[in-house]
């Protein structure tokens, strides 16, 4: 398996507090990804990083932030969470662009009350 | 409208049937994969091709570039085949570096 750890793995917070979810790869592989996943939705792209302070957004980007300051850590800041982001948060890893296998990792489900 | 549509979204069968699932997607892509996830979350991939077919174990997955359609089949399905599976695509319509994906297809297999 691919060394890709997320964490925490749950959060309970309230609407309008900062959070930041963290992923951390062993596998120094250049790109990561940053997922939401929810019912009826699938997974949908928040943001993603081609490599150390390198990042783009994905289809679902607003209201999140993210920052890579190194090539193993990419985080994922809610700066002012809402009830609609109450979701399932996957990262994933890849050794290069979209073409190749991606590797997931747990998850963080995240509840917004 | 999806770009990745999936068939059937939900499926029931009984341990041992041929099991296939269906995606069709339509743009050109660069390549497609197919990915399972348990209950319980975990994510994980299970074949990325771009043309022709791949085989691992009991699982196979197909894709017709001309007809922008791929099928997974599962042969003798066990009830640890149980799971969500899922299709998604790169292209460069989307940028070549990310994956858009279906919604999934629930597989069910009974004892």
């Amino acid at each position: 398996d691919a060394g890709i750890t997320q964490s925490p793995r749950h959060k309970v917070t309230e609407t309008g507090t900062p959070v930041t979810l963290r992923c951390h790869q062993t596998e120094n592989h250049r790109y990561m990804y940053w997922y939401r996943q929810d019912p009826g939705h699938g997974l949908r792209l928040i943001h993603y990083s081609y490599g150390v302070k390198d990042t783009d957004k994905g289809e679902v980007s607003d209201g999140y932030s993210v920052s890579r300051s190194k090539t193993e850590d990419f985080l994922l800041t809610l700066e002012s969470a809402t009830s609609s982001q109450t979701s399932v948060y996957f990262c994933a890893i890849s050794e290069a662009s979209g073409d190749t296998e991606q590797f997931f990792g747990p998850g963080t489900r995240l509840t917004v009350l | 409208k999806n770009e990745v549509e999936q068939s059937p979204q939900n499926l029931t069968a009984q341990e041992g049937e041929f099991i296939t699932i269906n995606c069709s997607y339509s743009v050109g892509i660069s390549a497609l994969h197919w990915l399972q996830q348990h209950p319980g979350g975990g994510i994980v991939s299970l074949f990325m091709l771009s043309s022709g077919k791949k085989k691992h174990g009991r699982l196979i997955a197909t894709i017709n570039i001309q007809e922008k359609h791929s099928s997974l089949h599962i042969t003798a399905s066990h009830p640890r085949d149980s799971a969500v599976y899922i299709c998604a695509v790169t292209s460069s319509n989307f940028g070549n570096e990310k994956l858009t994906f279906g919604t999934g297809t629930r597989l069910t297999i009974i004892p």
